[in-house]
């Protein structure tokens, strides 16, 4: 079956430092990846997405970059992190277009 | 236009109603649906698919597609305190989903 794996779940950084989250699927083979990031009490806001090895699509302009350097691995990166990043970081995937994605568990930073 | 919306809410029912959420979509192209439930603190766990007209139930939850409306519901029947949650709707874009804003359900013991 397959599973997804999303580390650390909780993390306080310092205002400046870098950050780097990393997601990774067992039990399944070129899934489509997010990023996700929710603040408190707010919606979903998809960050990046990946269809494929070396394959990054942005929605939008900010502070964070993504990589995807194996097939089942997705990684979130900010040489700089600012307070406005603070916020519950989701990974998920998905098999194909018609279905549904599944959740990592998340990560909650913090920047102070 | 957002592609989802979710206006209803947040929904106060007792335990034992009927708690009923609903979903507006734009892409009258889209073929899936999907409900995630989503506890305070933790990520969204998927519930409910439905793919074609009509109902799908699973277990106390039922899911309701009408494409020609270009809505679709859920419907939780017997709510229990634990169905205590934030309900979210998803549909198709791409290569993505685009979620609706949340309906956040209380169920009164």
């Amino acid at each position: 079956s397959q599973t997804i794996h999303q580390w650390p779940a909780t993390l306080v950084q310092p205002v400046g430092s870098p950050l780097s989250l990393e997601c990774t699927v067992e039990g399944t083979s070129n899934p489509n990846l997010y990023w996700y990031r929710q603040a408190a009490g707010r919606g979903l806001q998809l960050l990046f997405y990946s269809v494929g090895i070396g394959q990054i699509s942005s929605e939008v302009p900010q502070n964070l970059s993504a990589s995807r350097p194996q097939d089942r691995q997705f990684i979130l990166s900010s040489k700089k992190l600012l307070l406005s990043d603070s916020g519950f970081y989701l990974c998920a995937w998905k098999q194909g277009k018609h279905y549904g994605y599944t959740f990592g568990s998340g990560t909650r930073l913090t920047v102070v | 236009q957002k592609e989802v919306e979710q206006n209803s809410g947040p929904l106060s029912v007792p335990e034992g109603a009927i708690a009923s959420l609903n979903c507006t979509y734009s892409d009258r192209v889209s073929q899936s649906f999907f409900w995630y439930r989503q506890y305070s603190g933790k990520s969204p766990e998927l519930i409910m698919s439905i793919y074609s007209n009509g109902d799908k139930e699973d277990g106390r939850f039922t899911a309701q597609l009408n494409k020609a409306s270009q809505y679709v519901s859920l419907l939780i029947r017997d709510s229990q305190p634990s169905d205590s949650a934030t309900y979210l709707c998803a549909g198709p874009r791409d290569y993505k989903l685009s979620f609706g804003a949340g309906t956040t359900v209380t169920v009164r013991a």
